[in-house]
């Protein structure tokens, strides 16, 4: 596998499930982030990870919680979602999250729907 | 703060026509300017980029330059292909150097044979 690469493609739940978004990155990268896009909306940046610490949380609802084990892994764990959370959730990574711009990578994203 | 303003509503046109997408940014300092492209079912790539005023990105035959007096990115291709059909967005990157970016909303092109 290279680059960044998400799973699970396509989740459809209910509103009272419990799922998680898995996100791996491959490049040897520091930093990790998690956007939601929605239809007609710009990119919403939701979480960024910098060495597995927590440096971002934008507001974002208590029912996405994410969870950064490692440098290439990252997680969105899902619970008690609304049906206005179904969206695209983009997964991307850069070499560091501060100092001059790196590229961020993103991964092909997880298609949620919520019912 | 920082945003990134595209014209409303998708394009479609015919190959080989001229290929024009407008972007407007507002920014308290001097970012970074960018243009990503999704391709169906994939996530964003980074299509090209400008650092600094009149820095001119270019890729793919894709085009945009850093126009600090209009703040404008706007991002032209002079023969498109079926294969550059695709959504399209513009970002910027915050000038406090933290690595965050803002986007509009993106153009979704379509290109006709």
């Amino acid at each position: 596998e290279t680059g960044v690469t998400q799973t699970p493609r396509h989740l459809v739940m209910g509103m009272t499930n419990k799922k998680s978004l898995k996100c791996e990155q491959h490049l040897g990268h520091n930093a990790m982030y998690w956007y939601k896009q929605s239809a007609k909306k710009p990119l919403e940046l939701m979480f960024v990870y910098s060495l597995e610490e927590r440096v971002e949380n934008n507001s974002v609802p208590s029912r996405f919680s994410p969870e950064c084990p490692n440098s290439s892994h990252l997680f969105l764990h899902l619970h008690t979602l609304q049906p206005e959370d179904s969206a695209l959730y983009l997964c991307a990574s850069s070499q560091n999250s501060r100092g001059a711009y790196n590229e961020q990578f993103f991964g092909p994203g997880t298609r949620l729907t919520v019912l | 703060g920082n945003s990134v303003t595209q014209m409303e509503g998708p394009v479609t046109l015919s190959e080989e026509a001229f290929l024009t997408i407008n972007c407007t940014y507002t920014a308290t300092g001097y970012p970074s300017l960018f243009w990503y492209v999704q391709y169906p079912g994939e996530g964003l790539q980074l299509l090209l980029k400008a650092t600094k005023a009149d820095d001119k990105g270019s890729n793919k035959g894709f085009e945009a330059t850093y126009r600090k007096e209009t703040t404008s990115f706007h991002l032209e291709k002079g023969s498109v292909q079926v294969s550059d059909s695709a959504v399209y967005f513009c970002a910027l990157s915050d000038p406090g150097g933290n690595n965050r970016l803002a986007f509009g909303k993106g153009n979704q092109v379509v290109v006709i044979p």
